[in-house]
């Protein structure tokens, strides 16, 4: 079966760090591209972040508002993708997905439950 | 990279026809052939419907059909059905080589 299944989320005081996993099973975990995207309660999804393949040298990206705060890895051995997220803020207060991206036609198709992180004192 | 712009709401009668748009720039939706839509239902993880502006995954219904003219991209769901009731939210790869969505469209069958 094809399936994401991430874990690692919980409550953090704002300007800690938590650290994201996104357990992949079912595909050719080492040649996807994955990414993490973000919904806030109530609010629509924000795109944070992608690593890209061994092929395309594991190459990562950010969206703005997590640049510098937010890194993502992986491990091919472990079919496992990571989100560490640092220098936590209120705002980042959200369910996070971590969704596996299609190169050739740029979709996510295949997406996580999702986990909740809370930033709070 | 400013969200793109989707219709709060959208609401039809079973067996209509519903449009929801999705408005960017340049620099994403008028500048790729890459814009996709998702399908949320409350407490559920987002659903692909459409692929490359108008492309259907396997196992999605074909009610479902996705256009683009210019800046704006449209998902369109026919013969509207109780099931369709969910948020729907596009995206759409952009000049920066991130990815930007929509502000995402509730659904409603009266």
């Amino acid at each position: 079966e094809v399936q994401l299944v991430e874990s690692g989320g919980g409550l953090v005081q704002p300007g800690g760090s938590l650290k994201l996993s996104c357990a992949a099973s079912g595909f050719t975990f080492s040649g996807s591209a994955m990414h993490w995207v973000r919904q806030a309660s109530g609010k629509g999804l924000e795109w944070v972040g992608r690593i890209r393949s061994k092929a395309n040298s594991y190459a990562t990206a950010y969206a703005a508002s997590v640049k510098g705060r937010f890194t993502i890895s992986r491990d091919d051995s472990k079919n496992t993708a990571y989100l560490q997220m640092n220098s936590l803020k209120t705002e980042d207060t959200a369910v996070y997905y971590c969704t596996r991206h299609r190169i050739e036609d740029r979709a996510f198709d295949i997406w996580g439950q999702g986990t909740m992180v809370t930033v709070s004192s | 990279q400013s969200a793109l712009t989707q219709p709060a709401s959208v609401s039809g009668s079973p067996g209509q026809s519903i449009t929801i748009s999705c408005t960017g720039t340049s620099s994403d939706v008028g500048g790729y052939n890459y814009v996709s839509w998702y399908q949320q239902h409350p407490g559920k993880a987002p659903k692909l419907m459409i692929y490359e502006v108008s492309n259907r995954p396997s196992g999605v219904s074909n009610r479902f059909s996705g256009s683009k003219s210019g800046n704006t991209a449209s998902l369109t769901i026919s013969g509207l059905q109780a099931e369709d009731e969910a948020d729907y939210y596009c995206s759409s790869y952009t000049s920066s080589s991130l990815y930007v969505f929509g502000t995402g469209t509730k659904v409603t069958v009266l």
